[in-house]
């Protein structure tokens, strides 16, 4: 079966600039999740998808940080404007079920964007 | 509020001996718990996961972890190493009782190196 697929793999950006990230979940899992990784720390749950509704984006800046996913399948993270801080690797992952804590989460190869 | 807190940032071994990775975590709840591999410029790929059954879980690739409630430890082994193992480990809990369901908590991850 497909991953998860992510695009782009790489982006560099000046500050102030605008980026977006895509996401496409496994087929058929209902619950999505973006999650960012800055250089030596795990990764931190920035919003939660449950179908096309919005589980928790408790951690989510958002002030230029939006998701969202209209159709209940692929989802775009915008930044706008990026800081120098958004530097990390964006992580999308995927689950089956409604989200019940002993789903498993899968992973895609996620994007490190670089802000300049 | 749950947390986890991985002992060592770096580990090294020598190809053929053992591995230990070392995991607490707290949590208000029954926790479920987790760990993922990371290796470079990959996904975080789950290796064995923790659901309130048995206490000893094995996992891909010959890990193995053992949860400990009175220590509240979750520690991942693995008999002998091999330098395919090289990569970032993840401990991770779960409890879905902290904001929305299914919220994943990383710790800042392990790096275990492996040498011939």
């Amino acid at each position: 079966e497909a991953g998860v697929a992510q695009s782009p793999r790489y982006k560099i950006i000046e500050k102030r600039q605008s980026v977006a990230f895509w996401c496409n979940p496994i087929s058929g899992h209902a619950t999505l999740y973006w999650y960012q990784q800055i250089l030596g720390q795990g990764p931190k749950l920035l919003i939660q998808f449950q179908n096309n509704g919005v589980v928790d984006d408790s951690q989510l800046p958002k002030d230029r940080f939006s998701a969202e996913r209209l159709k209940g399948v692929d989802s775009t993270l915008k930044i706008q404007p990026a800081k120098l801080e958004d530097s990390a690797v964006y992580l999308c992952a995927s689950s089956l079920g409604a989200g019940v804590f002993t789903d498993t989460q899968y992973f895609g190869p996620g994007t490190r964007l670089t802000v300049l | 509020a749950q947390s986890v807190t991985q002992l060592d940032s770096h580990v090294s071994v020598s190809e053929g001996t053992p591995v230990l990775l070392r995991c607490n975590y707290s949590s208000s709840y029954s926790p479920s718990l987790f760990w993922y591999v990371q290796h470079p410029n990959k996904g975080l790929q789950l290796l064995l996961k923790y659901t309130s059954a048995a206490t000893l879980v094995k996992g891909i690739n010959g890990f193995e972890a053992e949860f400990k409630k009175s220590e509240t430890s979750f520690h991942l082994t693995k008999p002998s190493a091999h330098m395919s193992d090289a990569a970032e480990y993840f401990c991770v809990v779960s409890d879905g009782f902290s904001g929305g369901y299914n919220k994943l908590i990383f710790g800042a991850g392990t790096r275990l190196a492996v040498h011939p």
